[in-house]
C-alpha cells in the first residue's frame, strides 16, 4: 500500500472555524490532490500540487486554500467553514502525470 | 478544461455475466490518461486500470479491460465474469497536459445471485 495517511479521519467543527486537514506521503511523489466527494457528484477535485509551493485550483476551490512547503506534506484549509463543506475529504498522491493514483482512506467533516 | 461523463447512476448484473460501464470524455488536450477506480462500501479508491490515449492496444487487467474508441472519444470499463465482489461505485477518470486527474459522478454496481 501506497504510504499516504490523512488527519484527522473525523471531525465535526462549528460554522464559521476555521479546520485544517492534513495529507501527509513517504513516497516522494510529485504530485498531490484534494478532493471532495458528495453523493450525486463524485469526486472534485479542490486543489493539486505539482510540486513544492506550487499548487493550482480544481473545479470547487472557492472557500479552500492550500500549503505544500515540504514534498511530503499537503495541508487542506477551510478558513471559515460552512455546513456546505460538510463532506467526506480525500488526498491522492501520484508520482507523475498520466500514472495512477493512490488514496488516503478519506477525513469525514462534519460543519454543524 | 476537461470533462468526464457518466450516465449510468446505477447497474446490475447477474454473477458470472460480463458488465460494460459506459464512460466519455472531453479535452483539448492532445496527450491524455483514462483510469478507472473502484470504491466499495468501506469507502477506499481502488485503481483498476489506465489506458494512454496513445496507447494502440485496449488495456486489460485480469478480468478488467478498457474499450478505447478515441474518435468518439469513450473509454467504457468491461467486467468480465462479474463476481459478488465486484458491487460497488466505479469512477472514470482522466489527466492532461496540466495533470489535474478529473472524475466523473460514478456508477454504482450491484452484482446479483
Amino acid at each position: 500500500d501506497a504510504g499516504i495517511t490523512q488527519s484527522p479521519r473525523h471531525k465535526v467543527t462549528e460554522t464559521g472555524t476555521p479546520v485544517t486537514l492534513r495529507c501527509h506521503q513517504t513516497e516522494n511523489h510529485r504530485y498531490m490532490y484534494w478532493y471532495r466527494q458528495d453523493p450525486g457528484h463524485g469526486l472534485r477535485l479542490i486543489h493539486y500540487s505539482y510540486g513544492v509551493k506550487d499548487t493550482d485550483k480544481g473545479e470547487v476551490s472557492d472557500g479552500y486554500s492550500v500549503s505544500r512547503s515540504k514534498t511530503e506534506d499537503f495541508l487542506l484549509t477551510l478558513e471559515s467553514a460552512t455546513s456546505s463543506q460538510t463532506s467526506v475529504y480525500f488526498c491522492a498522491i501520484s508520482y507523475r502525470a498520466n500514472t495512477e493514483a493512490f488514496f488516503g482512506q478519506g477525513t469525514r467533516l462534519t460543519v454543524v | 478544461a476537461q470533462k468526464i461523463t457518466q450516465t449510468q447512476p446505477g447497474m446490475f448484473v447477474q454473477e458470472k455475466e460480463a458488465v460494460t460501464l459506459d464512460c466519455t470524455y472531453d479535452t483539448s488536450d492532445p496527450s491524455y490518461g483514462l483510469f478507472w477506480y473502484k470504491q466499495p462500501s468501506s469507502g477506499e479508491m481502488i485503481f483498476l486500470i489506465y489506458q494512454g490515449s496513445y496507447d494502440q492496444q485496449n488495456a486489460t487487467e485480469g478480468r478488467y479491460s478498457l474499450n478505447f474508441q478515441k474518435a468518439r472519444k469513450s473509454a467504457n470499463l468491461v467486467i468480465s465474469a462479474s463476481q459478488l465482489g465486484d458491487s460497488a461505485m466505479y469512477f472514470c477518470a482522466m489527466t492532461g497536459t496540466a495533470s489535474k486527474l478529473t472524475f466523473g459522478t460514478g456508477t454504482r454496481l450491484q452484482v446479483t445471485l
